[in-house]
């Protein structure tokens, strides 16, 4: 079973621009999860996505937006760019029912200069 | 809000050298308890769940217990190639947001 793909790996970015991260979840599974890693702050939830709906958001601010697709597909935006977006974003899928697993993509390394 | 405590920070063990890593936790109703290992530029790998106090499970040098308040990663005899940073992560609500520890740098020198 192919895993969780991201794209693209890097990015570099100028403050102000904005960004469109892609995530593609493992077969049959229909929950897609966005985090952020700092090294200073480390693994921070931004939001779930399942069945195309938003399910739960964390504590970012309204710059950060995502969806999902209905082949569960899902992309993240982050407009108005600042340097401190600089950080690794992570999604990760799972079935999306229970306590389950989650399988985390290799990451967005995104730099804002 | 939920609480996820990890330590030590760093943990630089030689060889052959069994050691501990802790994850302690306060949260509202504990759906499930999850070690992830990460390497460096890497996403993080699954490595256990843990749903009740008491459980515990092994995979190669690496056992995970759980207790109502913490969690430990056991590793018997480590090898340089367990040498990453190990989360820890909770879960509580009823959808599928995890929340982590800041996690362990582990070294393990030859």
């Amino acid at each position: 079973k192919a895993g969780v793909t991201q794209t693209p790996r890097y990015l570099i970015k100028t403050r102000g621009q904005q960004v469109t991260l892609s995530c593609s979840p493992i077969s049959g599974h229909r929950s897609v999860s966005w985090y952020q890693q700092t090294p200073g702050q480390g693994l921070q939830f931004l939001f779930e996505y399942f069945s195309e709906t938003q399910r739960n958001k964390g504590n970012f601010p309204g710059r950060f937006s995502g969806r999902q697709f209905s082949n569960s597909r899902s992309e993240m935006n982050v407009s108005t760019l600042e340097l401190g977006d600089s950080a690794l974003y992570l999604c990760a899928s799972s079935t999306g029912q229970g306590a389950n697993e989650q399988y985390f993509g290799p990451g967005t390394r995104l730099t804002v200069t | 809000e939920d609480q996820v405590t990890q330590s030590p920070e760093a943990l630089r063990l030689q060889e052959g050298e069994s050691s501990s890593l802790n994850c302690s936790y306060t949260v509202s109703g504990l759906r499930g308890l999850f070690w992830y290992r990460q390497d460096p530029g890497k996403g993080p790998e699954f490595l256990f769940t843990l749903y009740s106090a008491g459980e515990e499970k092994e995979k190669e040098r690496l056992k995970a217990t759980l207790t109502k308040k913490e969690s430990f990663l056991h590793i018997t005899a480590p090898k340089p190639e367990d040498s990453a940073t190990y989360l820890c992560a909770v879960h509580t609500g009823a959808n599928s947001k995890l929340t982590f520890g800041k996690g362990i740098t582990l070294s393990v020198r030859p």
